[in-house]
């Protein structure tokens, strides 16, 4: 009964490739984010979707484009891969922003 | 725009220990603050949160926090560290009611040694 579920743990492609993370959450959450770790364990906005409508974007290059079915799904689609897109994403969501249920994170290494 | 500094980059503790974490945040109005922690290739877990009232809170695994609004600090505390608890620490803000937007420090990396 994970509360934030994200698919897939690893994902190693090679640059110029497009993927896709799905995350999901069954805590009945209005808001969902996805937030990128660096290699210096910096986490970082990206982008925030509140009953799927986006509210927050950050300075994030257009090969990033997140896409929110319903409330409980917030999936995030990279195009054209680059190096400096390794790092973990994390998918997080809150109901209200009083509190913050994070996913186990996606690794992933473009090589 | 909020932002938060944790001075600690990395913090190295013996066991039984005292620990204390330092967490500013650069914000004039009302804010929710958090620590969570991140043990080793995990993924964040919340350790406390304060949004109001008595601002000294008390979390899990015995981390405290004590909010003091004159000198924007939220600085984390436990009387005796383990082993258990090497791992990274983050202090997060948000600007209180209808904000979405979680500001993350850069974290402070604690090793204790046994």
């Amino acid at each position: 009964d994970t509360a934030v579920s994200q698919t897939p743990k690893y994902l190693v492609t090679q640059m110029g490739n497009d993927k896709s993370i799905k995350c999901e959450q069954n805590l009945g959450h209005d808001t969902m984010y996805w937030y990128k770790q660096d290699s210096k364990k910096f986490l970082k906005i990206m982008f925030s979707y509140n009953n799927k409508e986006l509210i927050i974007n950050e300075t994030v290059p257009n090969r990033f484009s997140p896409k929110s079915p319903d409330k409980a799904h917030l999936n995030l689609h990279i195009n054209s891969l680059e190096l400096g897109d390794s790092a973990v994403y994390f998918c997080a969501s809150s109901q209200g922003g009083t509190g913050y249920t994070f996913g186990s994170g996606t690794r992933l290494t473009v090589v | 725009a909020q932002s938060v500094s944790q001075h600690n980059h990395h913090v190295i503790l013996s066991e039984a220990a005292s620990l204390e974490l330092g967490c500013n945040y650069s914000y004039g109005g009302t804010v929710n603050l958090f620590w969570y922690v991140q043990y080793p290739g995990q993924h964040l877990q919340l350790l406390l949160k304060y949004f109001s009232g008595d601002p000294l809170v008390k979390g899990i695994k015995g981390f405290e926090a004590e909010f003091i609004k004159s000198k924007f600090s939220f600085n984390l505390r436990k009387p005796s560290v383990q082993w258990s608890d090497t791992a990274e620490y983050f202090c997060a803000v948000n600007s209180g009611a209808g904000s979405y937007q979680l500001t993350f420090g850069k974290g402070t990396k604690l090793s204790v040694i046994p």
